[in-house]
């Protein structure tokens, strides 16, 4: 059965402190992983979307990874702001349906 | 454009009610999947559709289901609802069932079971 497992569940950062996020999955044909942000009491935001190994995705202060096992999502000098908790989720194999991880939360104190 | 919308926003009911929870995905979308989210976990899926025909579905019992409109918007009942069910439910729209591309998510419809 597929698997998704994020880590750390949850993580506090200072303002300007750059950390990883980690996805890893168990899955045979990765078709594609993505990642998201939610907010509380809202849904999940489309970041990005990594197909292959090796390939990466820049937007702002985050950089997506991919390796053949897992993907990190860094966070490089983090602001307030990205205080949010960040989803991974994984299609893979015959089925378009995506399985997500549970979430890393993320509190970056000014 | 208008991202997917979802009403209502937040539904308060007692156990062995029943309720319907609506979604309208982005336009040019036409599939629509439904997700379960409880306090603390990810998204589970709980239904597919494309073209008003059922694509999937997840490890939901019966009192769950689901149908998609010609116009694509979607509804989801639940019938005798339990405690349990007692979670944020989420709509998210594709253009198609079969795509690697990203799905778009609604906010949600927070149901408080009481």
């Amino acid at each position: 059965e597929d698997q998704v497992t994020q880590s750390p569940e949850a993580l506090r950062l200072q303002e300007g402190e750059s950390s990883s996020l980690n996805c890893s999955y168990t899955v045979s044909g990765l078709r594609g992983l993505f990642w998201y942000r939610q907010d509380p009491g809202k849904g999940p935001e489309f970041l990005f979307t990594l197909y292959s190994a090796g390939e990466e995705k820049e937007k702002e202060r985050l950089k997506a990874t991919l390796t053949k096992k897992e993907s990190f999502l860094h966070i490089t000098a983090p602001k307030p702001e990205d205080s949010a908790t960040y989803l991974c989720a994984v299609q893979a194999g015959g089925s378009y349906i995506p399985t997500f991880g549970r979430g890393t939360s993320l509190i970056v104190h000014p | 454009d208008a991202g997917v919308t979802q009403s209502p926003t937040h539904l308060i009911k007692t156990r062995g009610q029943q309720v319907t929870l609506r979604c309208s995905p982005i336009s040019g979308h036409k599939s629509v999947s439904w997700y379960q989210q409880v306090l603390g976990q990810g998204p589970q899926f709980i239904f597919q559709y494309y073209e008003k025909e059922e694509r999937g579905r997840g490890n939901f019992p019966d009192r769950f289901s689901a149908r998609q409109f010609p116009n694509y918007s979607s509804e989801l009942n639940v019938n005798a609802l339990l405690l349990g069910d007692s979670a944020l439910y989420l709509c998210a729209s594709s253009f198609t069932d079969r795509t690697n591309q990203p799905q778009h998510f609604g906010d949600g419809t927070r149901l408080s079971i009481l």
